[in-house]
């Protein structure tokens, strides 16, 4: 079956811009994740939903990140005046009920890179 | 706040050789283990998991991790290694109860030399 899928593959934008970076996760799960992973580190949680709704919002570093996911399903990172230092791979992960233990299901991210 | 610890942001194995990646993690109270499998231009695939039952958990492509509460650790293990191993590899923790976000180690660079 489809995995989860993240578009656009790769995004290059300039120092200012907005970007939305959007997310597929797989048919039936309830819960979605989006980490962030800068070159040579682990990735690091921004934000999970349960549902429409965003549980956990803890990892977004500042108010320029918003995310959304209005129909339970699809969801979409959304950056305002981008800066150098949010180049990274954007990575977006879903789960069947987001219960501590689930798998969660890695897409294959979005590399941004801010000019 | 829960981490984890990733001794060794670079590992070199011989093909056949024992693999060994190790991983040490911080928290209060027993969490949920994790390592995960990232290939060039993948997303990251899921190995193994631990979630509280048995301590030796086996996983996906022959590796395998015990959870050793007294030391605090979760290492990744192969007996023999192949080219195909080739990877970066990345322990993450969950609490077992409240957050559902993972924390990750910084990852480990696994190459296989022929």
């Amino acid at each position: 079956g489809a995995g989860v899928s993240q578009t656009p593959s790769n995004k290059v934008t300039e120092k200012g811009k907005y970007v939305e970076l959007r997310c597929d996760p797989i048919s039936g799960h309830t819960a979605l994740y989006w980490y962030r992973q800068s070159l040579g580190q682990g990735p690091e949680f921004l934000i999970y939903f349960q549902g429409t709704g965003a549980a956990d919002d803890s990892g977004l570093p500042n108010d320029r990140f918003f995310a959304v996911r209005p129909e339970g399903s699809v969801s979409t990172l959304k950056i305002q005046r981008t800066e150098r230092g949010d180049s990274a791979v954007y990575l977006c992960a879903s789960s069947f009920g987001g219960a501590t233990g689930d798998e969660q299901f890695f897409g294959p991210g979005t590399r941004l890179t801010v000019l | 706040a829960q981490s984890v610890t990733q001794l060794g942001s670079h590992v070199s194995v011989s093909e056949g050789a024992l693999v060994l990646l190790r991983c040490n993690y911080s928290s209060s109270v027993p969490p949920y283990l994790f390592w995960y499998v990232q290939y060039p231009n993948q997303g990251l695939q899921l190995l193994l998991k631990y979630t509280s039952a048995a301590t030796l958990v086996k996983g996906i492509n022959g590796f395998e991790a015990e959870f050793k509460k007294s030391e605090t650790s979760f290492h990744l293990t192969k007996p023999s290694a192949h080219m195909s191993d080739a990877a970066e590899y990345f322990c993450a923790v969950s609490e077992v109860q409240g957050a559902q976000k993972l924390v990750f180690g910084q990852g480990t660079r696994l190459t296989i030399n022929p």
